[in-house]
């Protein structure tokens, strides 16, 4: 079945540890995101990409890190520049054609299970 | 950057009623999207409803409706025959021209039996 998978499901973190999210979809979709979701704050976006070696920074980029090299693919990186990183990470993946930039291929995002970091 | 604002931070309704959980957006674009997603305990994301901003007609998914007013910029959600099932955390998201989604900060829906 197509869909997207995260893991872990939940992860602990030593505080000045990096730890890695892993996000893996086949679903043949070109654009791939991760959102960090926060009691009463909604999702907010980390970091985007919409095609392969290529990514954009969301409205909450600073502590992270993202690569694409491959269009399954979009691991996050919480890096120990990120002071507060407890939270419920989301990673979603939509069709797109950036090439044509046409807002009828725009379709709704699908998202992973999500992985739940605490730092300890 | 485009903004989403769901006023209304927890709702409830009795088990059969009908309720209505409102979402607001600002942007300056003539196209984009319009989505609720739904959020069980899970915490699954599950896509609701979209509506394209060049239809007027508004979107219908079972007992799930929208009504869309692109000129106020308004998309509130309508859920009929309220189920035990419905219960969940309910997210209003718009999909701009530069293909991000916005989302809004989320409406807590109880359905009492």
């Amino acid at each position: 079945d197509g869909g997207i998978t995260q893991s872990p499901k939940y992860l602990f973190r030593k505080e000045g540890q990096n730890v890695t999210l892993s996000c893996e979809q086949n679903l043949n979709h070109d654009a791939m995101y991760w959102y960090r979701q926060d009691p009463g704050q909604g999702l907010r976006l980390i970091y985007y990409s919409q095609i392969v070696n290529d990514f954009q920074k969301g409205d909450i980029a600073e502590g992270y890190s993202v690569s694409r090299e491959k269009k399954e693919s979009f691991p996050l990186t919480v890096t120990s520049a990120q002071k507060n990183p407890t939270a419920f990470y989301l990673c979603a993946s939509s069709i797109d054609d950036p090439t044509t930039g046409d807002i009828l291929y725009y379709t709704e995002a699908f998202f992973g299970q999500g992985t739940r970091l605490t730092v300890v | 950057a485009q903004t989403v604002t769901q006023s209304q931070p927890e709702m409830s309704v009795q088990e059969a009623e009908t309720v209505t959980l409102s979402c607001t957006y600002d942007t300056s674009e003539s196209d984009y999207y319009l989505f609720w997603y739904k959020q069980p305990p899970s915490r699954q994301m599950i896509l609701v409803i979209r509506q394209e901003a060049y239809k007027q007609q508004n979107a219908t998914e079972n007992r799930f409706s929208v009504n869309f007013q692109k000129a106020a910029k308004s998309f509130s959600l309508k859920i009929s025959d309220s189920q035990l099932g419905d219960a969940a955390m309910y997210f209003c998201a718009y999909r701009s021209a530069s293909k991000e989604f916005y989302f809004g900060t989320g409406t807590s829906l109880t359905v009492i039996p």
